[in-house]
């Protein structure tokens, strides 16, 4: 069916306000995974949910991030009294579960963030 | 911990002519190696994958790339550059025996095509 879905595509907010953004992975797939694009950048991890074990946060910048995974298909990504250096492109991708070493993700448009 | 590294950040070829975008990969384990392109405005997209199978990797739109252990490299190659080829290229690791799966990007190449 349908590809890693995202929305927004666009968000444009203000410094010290909350913002909500959402994946829809391709069905099926059980591991979700957030990037940050930031500009001229390579993708920085942020976060990994795979099925019902607890998500790897590894890559979470601050408190002011978090995200969850309802029901093990949507995911939400907040992130909390937006600062300018959050401006980025926020990536979702899925995967099957990783076996062997081998991953395959399939990314989502993006949302691309811009804190005013 | 792995790493990776892309030596250009930006490569400028003539259409016709062969492209080289280089890729060296620190990594305590097997890895697994990907190239992704991102075109302007558009989502990434997998151009191939190295997985411990054959070290010449052939991928989408005529591009290829050779696992090289002994130098730690994963160069990416095309024989004949296109304009439709112009496009930011990221190598990728992922890397098992500690990590969760997740990639490991360099920080792009920009291949720009001279008509």
């Amino acid at each position: 069916g349908a590809g890693v879905s995202q929305s927004p595509s666009n968000k444009v907010t203000e410094k010290g306000k909350d913002v909500e953004l959402r994946c829809d992975p391709i069905s099926g797939h059980t591991a979700l995974y957030w990037y940050r694009q930031r500009l001229g950048q390579g993708l920085e991890f942020l976060i990994y949910f795979q099925g019902n074990s607890a998500p790897d946060k590894s890559g979470l910048p601050s408190d002011r991030f978090s995200a969850e995974r309802t029901g093990g298909s949507v995911s939400t990504l907040t992130i909390q009294r937006t600062q300018q250096e959050d401006s980025a492109v926020y990536l979702c991708a899925s995967s099957l579960p990783p076996l062997a070493g081998y991953n395959e993700q399939f990314f989502g448009p993006g949302t691309r963030l811009t804190v005013l | 911990a792995q790493s990776v590294t892309q030596l250009d950040s930006h490569v400028s070829v003539s259409e016709g002519t062969p492209v080289l975008l280089r890729c060296n990969y620190s990594s305590s384990y097997s890895p697994s190696l990907f190239w992704y392109v991102q075109h302007p405005n558009k989502g990434l997209q997998l151009l191939l994958k190295y997985t411990s199978a054959a070290t010449l990797v052939k991928g989408i739109n005529g591009f290829e790339a050779e696992f090289k252990k002994s130098e730690t490299s994963f160069h990416l190659t095309k024989p004949s550059a296109h304009m439709s080829d112009a496009a930011e290229y990221f190598c990728v690791v992922s890397e098992w025996g500690g990590s969760q799966g997740n990639l490991i990007f360099g920080k792009g190449t920009k291949l720009s095509v001279k008509p």
